[in-house]
């Protein structure tokens, strides 16, 4: 079946340092691929998606490039911000689907020091 | 910019009561869905919901849950005898298509006492 695996938090970086958060998905034919991010005490957010392989998606400085060859789609940012403290949930939706449901990876919290 | 609504935001109920969770999906949306998330961690889909029927459901959606779409604007989701392990954050979403991504609903935290 479809799985997505996140790298594992709690991530603690200072402000204005580089974010990666890996991603890995595992999916027959080519599912589009989404970042959702939750901020303390609110309801998901759709960040960023890809739909095809080399896709780069990108939203709020935030970037992630669905990588056919190695499966991934990891999210990355140059200089984060104590604002972008959250959570952050990498996606599939099913192949060849219109509209299927979609698999979420467990979650990455990140906490952004001043 | 179109919004997903949720109501209640909290819910509080003791075990063995029904409850209904209430959702306003995007007007111009055909597809919907609930998701639950416990201790704000992992997001678990429950049921897709297309043409006024289910589409899909998971294994947690047994026979103690339903939903309907009553008149064409409201998507409900039922417990009818809620256990412990049913508090959790629910999730209505709704979409046009699979490649734009969902649109969520702020959620219902339903805590079951």
């Amino acid at each position: 079946g479809n799985s997505v695996t996140q790298m594992e938090g709690p991530v603690t970086l200072s402000e204005e340092a580089f974010l990666t958060i890996n991603c890995t998905y595992t999916a027959t034919g080519y599912p589009s691929l989404f970042w959702y991010v939750q901020y303390p005490g609110e309801g998901l957010q759709l960040l960023l998606k890809a739909t095809k392989a080399d896709d780069k998606g990108s939203n709020k400085g935030f970037e992630a490039t669905y990588r056919k060859e190695t499966t991934s789609f990891h999210l990355e940012k140059g200089s984060v911000q104590v604002s972008d403290s959250a959570v952050y949930f990498c996606a599939l939706t099913r192949p060849n689907t219109n509209a299927g449901k979609s698999t979420f990876g467990d979650g990455t919290t990140l906490t952004v020091k001043p | 910019e179109p919004e997903v609504t949720q109501t209640p935001s909290h819910q509080v109920t003791q075990m063995g009561q029904e409850v209904i969770l209430r959702c306003v999906p995007i007007s111009n949306h055909l597809y919907f869905y609930w998701y639950r998330q416990i201790l704000g961690q992992k997001v678990e889909f429950l049921v897709s919901f297309y043409n006024n029927e289910i589409s899909e459901k998971s294994e947690i959606f047994d026979d103690q849950f339903s939903v309907e779409r009553p008149d064409g604007s409201n998507f409900t989701l039922k417990i009818r005898s809620t256990k412990l392990e049913d508090s959790a954050m629910y999730f209505c979403a709704s979409l046009t298509d699979g490649t734009y991504g969902y649109t969520f609903g702020s959620g219902t935290r339903l805590t079951v006492v």
